[in-house]
């Protein structure tokens, strides 16, 4: 119950499509859901972070949509550029902020 | 600039030795954490501390020990007990390990190669 699934592990876009990476958790208790963007050799930064009781967040060119009866939840890249290309983990955490659970991570690769 | 430093940048470290990573932040966070990461995966959390003196065991803290004796460092050892403790070693920092909506920020990590 404390897992995040992410998927894809990699993927492929062109220059300007729009990437999608999918989460999914099972503890209910989770009430807190950032994404990371992570560049090789680097630590990760926050890049956007959403709360259960909104539906979608976005911020620029990057969107979280959030599905609470699903448990899932989705980073949406508009517009993707070769500079977004990097590892994508998605986070979840509960009561306290203790203990982050993380996903395995997507590793985006954006064609010029 | 507040943020959180990590030295060194690479490590190397010969069988059987014992080494610390430093871990410092400016950021006037109460809670820090240690992760582990290995190529083409996620994060796993060795120990963290969310006061001065008093830190938890996370999902693989065997091999590992910290120490939290001041707010602002929360060092990180590798001891020889760990066995293949070759991988990128991250800290990170949260405003209140009490709090619903912290944040983690990371630092820039420590690369440890064993030879």
């Amino acid at each position: 119950q404390q897992q995040v699934k992410q998927s894809p592990q990699s993927l492929i876009v062109q220059k300007g499509g729009i990437s999608i990476i999918n989460c999914a958790y099972e503890n209910t208790a989770f009430d807190y859901f950032p994404w990371y963007q992570q560049f090789p050799g680097k630590g990760p930064a926050l890049l956007i972070a959403i709360r259960p009781d909104v539906s979608e967040k976005k911020e620029g060119r990057f969107t979280i949509s959030f599905n609470k009866s699903a448990k899932q939840f989705s980073l949406h890249i508009m517009d993707s550029q070769p500079g977004d290309s990097a590892t994508y983990f998605c986070a979840a955490s509960m009561n306290y902020g203790q203990n982050f659970v993380f996903g395995p991570g997507t590793r985006l690769s954006v064609l010029p | 600039d507040g943020g959180i430093t990590q030295s060194p940048k690479y490590l190397f470290r010969k069988e059987g030795q014992n080494v610390t990573l430093s871990c410092e932040q400016n950021l006037n966070h109460d809670a820090m954490y240690w992760y582990r990461q290995d190529p083409g995966q996620g994060l796993r959390l060795i120990y963290y501390s969310q006061i001065v003196n008093d830190f938890q065991k996370g999902d693989i803290a065997e091999g590992y020990s910290v120490s939290r004796e001041k707010k602002e460092s929360f060092p990180l050892t590798v001891t020889s007990a760990q066995k293949n403790p070759t991988a990128f070693y991250l800290c990170a920092s949260t405003l209140s390990g009490r709090g619903r909506w912290d944040t983690q920020y990371f630092g820039p990590g420590t690369r440890l190669t064993v030879l």
